[in-house]
């Protein structure tokens, strides 16, 4: 069975800063997606970044760029010049190509950005 | 169009009552899951619905959950006899197959509380 570990419940960060938040999986699949998703306090999950388990190249989105790191099976956010607006619980989310695709997620990341 | 709408937004029942909470998944999308959010924890998966395909109910905790989806669009999640432990968001999202990307789109969630 896959698992996925965030192992930073909260995190903070000042205005502008960068952050990186980690995540951690398992699994004896090849062929897979990952995912980070942001849950802002009004609860609406949004999807942030994904990416390709047969992809090399790291997935970015405007300020938001992965590191992934097949081998290891890390999957990390960053979040550069971070905005008051990027306050939220993020949940890092493993799907299994194939059958349900339904996501196997952690248990999240509580970021802070203060002004 | 619009996007995954959920009712009721807020639930407070008695323990023993039945429930029953409403997912409208964006229209055309062919995929529709259930998952339950419990304070501190991550998502957890309850059920997925595929077209006209048998759903995956591998993650319903007991025999007193049960969802049904009518005509392929709105869904139902059944909770009887609520006990405490129940209480938690329950989260609908729905995707369509046709997005190779296998983006979830949630839905704000139905706050239960069981007293």
């Amino acid at each position: 069975a896959q698992t996925v570990t965030q192992s930073q419940p909260e995190m903070s960060v000042q205005e502008a800063e960068t952050v990186t938040l980690s995540c951690t999986y398992d699994t004896s699949e090849s062929n897979y997606y990952l995912f980070w998703y942001k849950q802002p306090p009004s609860r609406q999950m949004i999807l942030v970044i994904r990416q390709e388990a047969y992809k090399q190249q790291n997935a970015t989105e405007n300020r938001f760029s992965v590191n992934f790191q097949k081998a290891a099976k890390s999957f990390s956010l960053k979040i550069s010049d971070s905005q008051l607006g990027d306050t939220a619980m993020y949940f890092c989310a493993f799907m299994k190509f194939g059958g349900t695709y339904k996501y196997i997620f952690g248990t999240g990341t509580r970021l802070k950005v203060l002004a | 169009g619009a996007g995954v709408s959920q009712s009721p937004s807020n639930k407070v029942t008695e323990k023993g009552k039945d429930v029953e909470l409403r997912c409208d998944p964006i229209s055309g999308h062919t995929a529709l899951y259930w998952y339950r959010q419990s304070l501190g924890q991550g998502l957890e998966f309850l059920i997925y619905f595929q077209g006209n395909s048998a759903p995956d109910k591998s993650g319903l905790p007991s025999d007193r959950f049960s969802a049904e989806r009518t005509g392929g669009s709105v869904s139902t999640l059944t909770i009887q006899r609520t006990q405490q432990e129940d209480s938690a968001v329950y989260l609908c999202a729905s995707s369509s197959r046709d997005q190779l990307a296998y983006e979830q789109y949630f839905g704000p969630g139905t706050r239960l509380t069981v007293t």
